[in-house]
């Protein structure tokens, strides 16, 4: 079955670098997402990417956060300049449309600020 | 308005047992409702979703119950196996927006042998 790949598993960056998590989507989906968990709690939306465009972002994905789609099959976020509380697991995830078509995660990314 | 309540914070049943973790929204412009099973180490994967035109669906052991007037709906995990030992999250979206997922806070199902 077709999944979500997400690299590096874990990511251990020191404040103020900047990182960028990779996202390979299921191959015909058109809608990506990322979202993050940090540890113990709920699943947050950051942003929705659609034709190249995001259609919408949250609170948390400030100035800071960038996503990318720079060829046919990666999807990346990146974080300018981390900070101690972006410390979290961070999903991305893809469906083939919208008309809540389900949306497939991968297994994330653990990313560490030191 | 945005939020998913989700409830009980743990539940530990046993083999054979029933599962019931439940959830209530508030913004009436939710119309998909995904349960998420999460293991650890793992992202969530889709188990079973439910759109408020109806007030069941069943596939296999898990069953969503969903009640439109009192905007509540739940998980029911019938002859719960230690394999169902996970963290369950529900969810809601609305359709034709960007369909953000608003998750609940999860629930940790320990299935005793």
């Amino acid at each position: 079955e077709p999944e979500v790949t997400q690299t590096p598993s874990h990511q251990v960056t020191q404040m103020g670098q900047e990182v960028i998590l990779r996202c390979v989507p299921i191959s015909n989906h058109l809608y990506f997402y990322w979202y993050r968990q940090i540890l113990g709690q709920k699943v947050e939306f950051l942003v929705s990417f659609y034709n190249n465009e995001i259609s919408e972002k949250s609170e948390i994905f400030d100035d800071q956060f960038s996503v990318e789609r720079p060829d046919g099959s990666n999807f990346t976020l990146k974080i300018r300049s981390t900070k101690l509380e972006d410390s979290a697991m961070y999903f991305c995830a893809s469906s083939v449309d919208i008309g809540n078509q389900p949306q497939h995660f991968g297994d994330g990314t653990r990313l560490s600020i030191l | 308005q945005q939020q998913v309540k989700q409830s009980p914070q743990s539940l530990i049943v046993q083999k054979g047992g029933i599962s019931i973790i439940n959830c209530a929204y508030e913004n009436t412009a939710f119309d998909y409702f995904p349960w998420y099973q999460q293991f650890p180490g793992k992202g969530p994967a889709l188990l079973i979703a439910i759109r408020p035109d109806v007030s069941e669906k069943k596939e296999g052991r898990f069953t969503i119950s969903f009640n439109k007037s009192a905007k509540q709906f739940s998980l029911h995990i019938m002859d719960s196996q230690p394999g169902d030992s996970a963290t369950y999250f529900c969810a809601a979206s609305i359709q034709g927006g960007s369909e953000k997922l608003v998750f609940g806070k999860g629930t940790k199902l320990t299935v005793n042998p």
